[in-house]
């Protein structure tokens, strides 16, 4: 069935690293990714949008030359966060949505910067 | 201003209960409404979808119910399980392309044997 099959799961980098979270949509094509963050008992708090083949929306307050968000087929999208710091750790969740009403979420990925 | 809200705090039920998990709205008016299971260090899984001119959708021990009236909509699991233990959260949509979601922060569901 459709997934959404996000890489890593957990990743601890350095602070003033950079890294790159995939999403990959497995027997559907994602016209349209979402990504998130959460923290820890909050809502889910939407970055940005991405359309394949266009430049990602970020939301107001998301730093988007901080967050580089490449979306180059209609099943994959990456999210890089560029130059991390310890405040950039988080759980970082994908969502992708084909023209049906369901959407498919990633597993999630937690990041620490240490 | 806008806001979801759902109960912060943990919902403590036996197994063999029924279950209802509340979600209140202000200032939206959404096309639908989705329900999502969220276990821990997990993305979110759709569970169900209920659209404004619905009042009630069942799926197996599931069932939601969407009140505009009064900006709510409940989430049932009947004869609950330990497995069913997780965090639910509600989302809600105005647009009709399913796109833009926002969520509630979620209530916990402990079930205890």
């Amino acid at each position: 069935g459709a997934v959404v099959s996000q890489h890593p799961s957990r990743v601890i980098c350095k602070s003033g690293t950079s890294v790159k979270i995939e999403c990959r949509s497995l027997d559907f094509q994602a016209t349209t990714m979402f990504w998130y963050r959460q923290f820890p008992k909050k809502s889910l708090m939407l970055m940005a949008t991405s359309n394949e083949g266009s430049k990602a929306t970020y939301e107001q307050g998301v730093e988007k030359d901080k967050f580089l968000i490449n979306h180059a087929s209609l099943t994959l999208s990456t999210l890089t966060v560029t130059s991390a710091h310890p405040e950039d750790s988080s759980f970082y969740i994908c969502r992708g949505q084909d023209l049906n009403t369901e959407a498919f979420f990633g597993q999630g990925t937690r990041l620490t910067v240490v | 201003s806008q806001k979801i809200e759902q109960n912060s705090e943990a919902l403590n039920i036996q197994e063999g209960k029924t279950a209802t998990l509340t979600c209140n709205y202000t200032n939206y008016s959404p096309a639908y409404l989705q329900w999502y299971r969220q276990d821990p260090g997990r993305g979110p899984v759709f569970l169900l979808l209920i659209r404004e001119n619905e009042k009630e959708k069942r799926k197996e021990r599931l069932k939601v119910t969407f009140d505009t009236t009064l900006k709510q909509s409940l989430f049932h699991i009947t004869a609950s399980q330990p497995a069913d233990s997780a965090t639910y959260l509600c989302a809600l949509g105005e647009d009709t392309g399913f796109q833009k979601l926002v969520f509630g922060t979620g209530t916990r569901l402990l079930v205890s044997p």
